[in-house]
């Protein structure tokens, strides 16, 4: 089946260790995005890829990175700077304006 | 700039009761798309429909319908005969340049169908 998996569906960090969510894609997109997600909050885009090799940070970037060395493979790390990183990371996928999302990464931070 | 507003923050409808959710978008593009996006409690983002802004052409799928209105830049969405399965957080976005796909979304309105 085509889709989008993000895994683990749920992470648990100590404050200070840098930790990297997966997001795969088999729908043959190009774009890719990372979305944050906190209680009672819309999604806030946090860095999105229109091509394998290049990406652009969104309106939340500080305290994370990314990387897009294949097509189908967009991982985000949320560093030890970013300094309220406990929030749902949900990754998506698009073509023509469309956006499809993975299940989602419950990240808790203590 | 964009910007998407859902002043419904939560609504509760008795199942088998109509309930509209509204969206209020600001752009000054001229072209931009419209959308309506679905989160079970499971987390996972349903994309529910998407209106490009040269069709105000009602749709509707279903129980579900959605009204375009370029006079009063709204976009809602209305659920007919509610069923709890509806129970989840809709959310309304905006894009407005279809090549770099980025969409804003809307704070979302959690929407609770009570049996």
């Amino acid at each position: 089946d085509g889709g989008i998996t993000q895994s683990p569906k749920y992470l648990f960090r100590k404050e200070g260790q840098n930790v990297t969510l997966s997001c795969e894609q088999n729908l043959n997109h190009d774009a890719m995005y990372w979305y944050r997600q906190d209680p009672g909050q819309g999604l806030r885009l946090i860095y999105y890829s229109q091509i394998v090799n290049d990406f652009q940070k969104g309106d939340i970037a500080e305290g994370y990175s990314v990387s897009r060395e294949k097509k189908e493979s967009f991982p985000l790390t949320v560093t030890s700077a970013q300094k309220n990183p406990t929030a749902f990371y949900l990754c998506a996928s698009s073509i023509e304006a469309e956006q499809y999302f993975g299940p989602g990464t419950r990240l808790t931070v203590t | 700039a964009q910007k998407v507003t859902q002043a419904q923050t939560e609504i509760s409808v008795v199942e088998k009761e109509d309930v509209t959710l509204d969206c209020v978008y600001e752009t000054r593009d001229t072209t931009y798309y419209l959308f309506w996006y679905k989160q079970p409690p499971s987390g996972e983002l349903v994309f529910l429909i998407r209106r490009n802004s040269f069709d105000e052409q009602n749709e509707i799928s279903g129980r579900y319908s959605w009204n375009f209105q370029k006079s009063t830049s709204s976009f809602n969405f209305t659920i007919t005969a509610s069923q709890v399965v509806d129970s989840a957080v809709y959310f309304c976005a905006l894009s407005v340049r279809l090549l770099d796909d980025k969409i804003i979304f809307g704070k979302g309105t959690r929407l609770h169908i009570l049996p």
